[in-house]
């Protein structure tokens, strides 16, 4: 199994560009996360779907709009980049039963907004 | 929203133990989780706790529960150098499995 898989790896975005992150599980999960990961700030939950088709804003929604179509996938877009949206970017998803269920993380997206 | 709190740096030799400790607010935590983050790659996970539970041991890992300070430790035993990574601290909620609150991370450090 591959796990999250998150693509691209990196990208370099001048203001005002439009983006889409890719995130692909393989792990028939229900839940799945986006989080942005800055020094010092930890991860901050930007969106998050409980299903096929629902999504729901996290902490940072702003600027990020995101889509289930598939259950295994959850795609994050950028419509217009800022400088502030410069980041780490973290796809993870979990079971939606059961009270143990950690999340599963991508390896991440590098993104430089200049 | 819910305030998890670690220290940023901690700096140890080869073959000592390491500590690293981590403060939550909210006394509803179902379980409490330590990742690992290694550069480059994304968050691993390391191990967990129950909140009934005060201690878990797994090989070098060592979880300690205070859940009247709401303080988590992990403590790695014989550090090595393939141990150097950030560590964050997570906790899921009572009456929010799947929501996780993390901590900003430490960074750990380990001298040859």
């Amino acid at each position: 199994n591959a796990g999250v898989t998150q693509t691209p790896k990196f990208r370099v975005l001048k203001t005002g560009q439009s983006m889409t992150l890719l995130c692909a599980q393989d792990m028939n999960h229900e839940y799945m996360y986006w989080y942005r990961q800055d020094p010092g700030m930890g991860l901050r939950l930007i969106h998050y779907s409980v299903g096929e088709g629902t999504t729901a804003k996290g902490e940072v929604p702003d600027g990020y709009n995101v889509s289930r179509l598939k259950k295994q996938n959850f795609l994050l877009g950028l419509e217009s980049a800022a400088p502030s949206q410069t980041s780490v970017y973290f796809c993870a998803s979990s079971y939606s039963t059961g009270q143990n269920s950690p999340l599963h993380f991508g390896n991440g997206t590098r993104l430089t907004v200049t | 929203g819910e305030d998890v709190e670690q220290s940023l740096f901690l700096s140890v030799r080869e073959g000592d133990s390491s500590v690293i400790n981590c403060t939550y607010t909210d006394s509803s935590s179902t379980y409490l989780y330590w990742y690992k983050q290694e550069p480059g790659a994304g968050l691993q996970l390391l191990t967990y706790i129950f909140s009934n539970m005060d201690m878990k041991q797994d090989q070098r890992l060592t979880v300690l529960l205070n859940k009247k300070d709401k303080h988590l430790s992990l403590r790695i035993a014989d550090t090595q150098t393939g141990d150097s990574a950030i560590y964050f601290c997570a906790e899921s909620l009572l009456y929010n499995f799947n929501k996780f609150y993390f901590g900003s991370g430490t960074k750990l450090n380990v001298k040859p």
